[in-house]
Order: structure tokens, then C-alpha cells, then sequence
């Protein structure tokens, strides 16, 4: 069992840019959830995933983001047009059917110039 | 909606000595679960204790134990026996809806702890 892995683990893009971070959750882990954390706050919730299904997206999740997570496995997080306001840590959590631990990846950090 | 208040953006505790980081909370659901996360300065959310609404007896892990009162609405982290390596940032999290909800996290803004030898 190697944890939750995210990939890249840094980010520098320019403003304008799309990006795309990847979450590998741990295996057998149906429950899949994005967080982003801005400097001096906790983790705010994007969007949530119960296998391949996209339950609950966030008001955060404005329309230049997107997740999947096809055959319920890996997701990925998309930015299109990326602003300065989207730098952030961005983390991936998941969880196993109805445990209440929800494992946490070291997160990528995105810096938008 | 759901609220978790962190008062203390910073602690300072000799090495050795006990802390407590304050958390209080606020919801309207009967079941609900109350977590305590630790972010070093690498970033990566370690997740420390946890404890549910039902739960009669306060959750304990190692050095960590957690302080719930249920009527005043506060799930404070206690940490004893401080080491050097507990200096980080600590986040108190609710999720509604008890340990199987499907609800995500809500986090508090966080407590830097700062150990002292």
C-alpha cells in the first residue's frame, strides 16, 4: 500500500495556461475527494467522486475547472485558462467505503505567474 | 451549515509539556464526525485522531487524545509530551452525517504549534 500519490508535485505555468494534476488514490478506495488550500487556510472542498461518479462539485469549482475519474480509478483535475487566483496547494484525499479516514496526498502546488 | 472555529493561529509549548489546541464547532446534525489533521511544513495532511458525535468516551491515539464536549460544541486536540517534531500546523475537521456520510470535509483555518526545547 503506497498511499495517495498526486502528480506533479510542483507546478509553475503562466497565466492563460491550462493545467493538469493527476491523484492516485489508494487501491480499493471508492471515495475520492479535491481539495485546494490557499496560503494561512485549511483545505476548501472542490469535488467529490464515489467511483467513477462525480457526486458534488463545489461553488469553487468555477466552469474553467474539471475532474473526472474514468473506471473509478485515477483523476484528474483540469484548470483551463489558469489566474493568478489559482495558485494554491491542491490536495487529493481518499476513503475506503464507509471508513470515516480519509487518506491524504502530499498535494501539488501550483503557481500561477 | 457547517463552522469550525480555530482561535489560536499560534502555540508555543516547552518540549516535554502538554498542549491543547482549541476547536470549536458548529452544526445542526445529530451525527456527525470530528477530526484532527497535522500539516509539517512539506504539506502533506496526516491525519492524527477522530472522533464521532455517538462516541461516549474521548477518542485517544498514542499522545493525541481529544477533549469532546458535546454541549459546548468544542473538540480540542490534546497533545502530551511534546517533541520537537510535532512543530506544525494542526487543522480540527467536521464532516456531517457520522462516519459514513458521504459529506467532504470542513476544515478550520488552523493552529501553528511551535515546540520549544
Amino acid at each position: 500500500d503506497t498511499g495517495v500519490s498526486q502528480d506533479p508535485r510542483h507546478k509553475i505555468t503562466k497565466r492563460g495556461q491550462n493545467v493538469t494534476f493527476r491523484c492516485d488514490p489508494i487501491s480499493e478506495h471508492n471515495r475520492l475527494y479535491w481539495y485546494r488550500q490557499t496560503l494561512g487556510q485549511g483545505p476548501e472542498f472542490l469535488t467529490y467522486f464515489q467511483n467513477e461518479a462525480q457526486l458534488e462539485k463545489s461553488r469553487l469549482l468555477s466552469d474553467r475547472f474539471s475532474a473526472e475519474r474514468p473506471k473509478g480509478s485515477f483523476s484528474t483535475l483540469e484548470i483551463q485558462r489558469t489566474e493568478q487566483g489559482d495558485s494554491a496547494m491542491y490536495l487529493c484525499a481518499s476513503r475506503r467505503g464507509t471508513a470515516y479516514e480519509q487518506y491524504f496526498g502530499p498535494g501539488t502546488r501550483l503557481t500561477v505567474t | 451549515a457547517q463552522k469550525i472555529t480555530q482561535t489560536q493561529p499560534g502555540m508555543f509549548v516547552q518540549e516535554k509539556e502538554a498542549v491543547t489546541l482549541d476547536c470549536t464547532y458548529d452544526t445542526s446534525d445529530q451525527s456527525y464526525g470530528l477530526f484532527w489533521y497535522k500539516q509539517p511544513s512539506s504539506g502533506e495532511m496526516i491525519f492524527l485522531i477522530y472522533q464521532g458525535s455517538y462516541d461516549e468516551q474521548n477518542a485517544t491515539e498514542g499522545r493525541y487524545s481529544l477533549n469532546f464536549q458535546k454541549a459546548r460544541k468544542s473538540a480540542n486536540l490534546v497533545i502530551s509530551a511534546s517533541q520537537l517534531g510535532d512543530s506544525a500546523m494542526y487543522f480540527c475537521a467536521m464532516r456531517e452525517g457520522g462516519s459514513s456520510g458521504n459529506t467532504p470535509l470542513v476544515f478550520g483555518k488552523g493552529t501553528r504549534l511551535s515546540v520549544i526545547a
